[in-house]
């Protein structure tokens, strides 16, 4: 069974880094084809793909998000940990991790329960 | 970036009505593309991918058609649990969904 959980904070104030940890288990991050991807919705909001890392150490990025993000694995961990940088209002919503399977193209089989980060002063 | 066009916004059905949501991308993406189901106040959930295979787990009532730049999510037969938020997926590059489509059992 493959399970994934966000952990982080809940309130982070303008301008600041936000690190978010995804914990997974049920699958080793070690293959190339196989991935952790970070997925947002603000409230009431559509889904917004942010960024991939694949067990070879790949990265993709959202290019409209490319410049304040990045991503790093612990494949002894498993544990995947998502850094934003110079949150503002719009980035308040939920954060999910999701695992990327073995295969073409890039979908998310599995999520995390998601993590609420409200972004105020 | 490869947008998506979903309709509708939103869609209210009797049980046992077949429903159809629509997805159309803004280029040609193959079979590359997903659906995914999002009950209110849970995660999102995989119905299916690669255009029309079915998520493990998925009842039968859920396909999926498609290829290139148009798509559909069909359910057969609605039932009471199938009240959520529908959300397609490309996959062929730098994910994008598309905005949701809230379907409502009446």
């Amino acid at each position: 069974q493959i399970t994934l959980k966000e952990a982080g904070p809940t309130l982070v104030k303008p301008t600041q880094t936000l690190t978010l940890t995804c914990t997974f288990s049920g699958f080793s991050l070690d293959k190339s084809g196989v991935g952790v991807g970070w997925i947002r919705q603000p409230p009431g909001g559509a889904l917004e793909w942010l960024i991939l890392i694949y067990g070879d150490d790949a990265r993709r990025y959202s290019p409209s998000l490319n410049s304040r993000l990045s991503i790093t694995k612990d494949t002894s961990k498993n544990h995947v940990v998502l850094t934003m940088t110079d949150l503002g209002p719009m980035d308040t919503g939920t954060y999910y991790c999701a695992h990327r399977p073995e295969g073409p193209g890039d979908f998310f089989q599995d999520w995390g329960q998601g993590t609420l980060v409200n972004v105020s002063s | 970036d490869i947008q998506l066009t979903q309709s509708p916004s939103s869609l209210s059905a009797f049980v046992g009505d077949r429903v159809t949501i629509t997805c159309r991308a803004s280029q040609n993406i193959a079979h590359y593309f997903a659906w995914y189901q999002q009950r209110p106040g849970k995660a999102p959930k995989l119905l299916i991918y690669g255009a029309s295979t079915l998520a493990s787990g998925v009842p039968s009532r859920f396909s999926g058609t498609g290829s290139g730049t148009d798509f559909t999510l069909t359910i057969s037969s609605l039932q009471p649990e199938d009240s959520a938020i529908y959300f397609c997926q490309q996959t062929h590059s730098a994910p994008t969904f598309g905005q949701g489509t809230k379907v409502g059992v009446k």
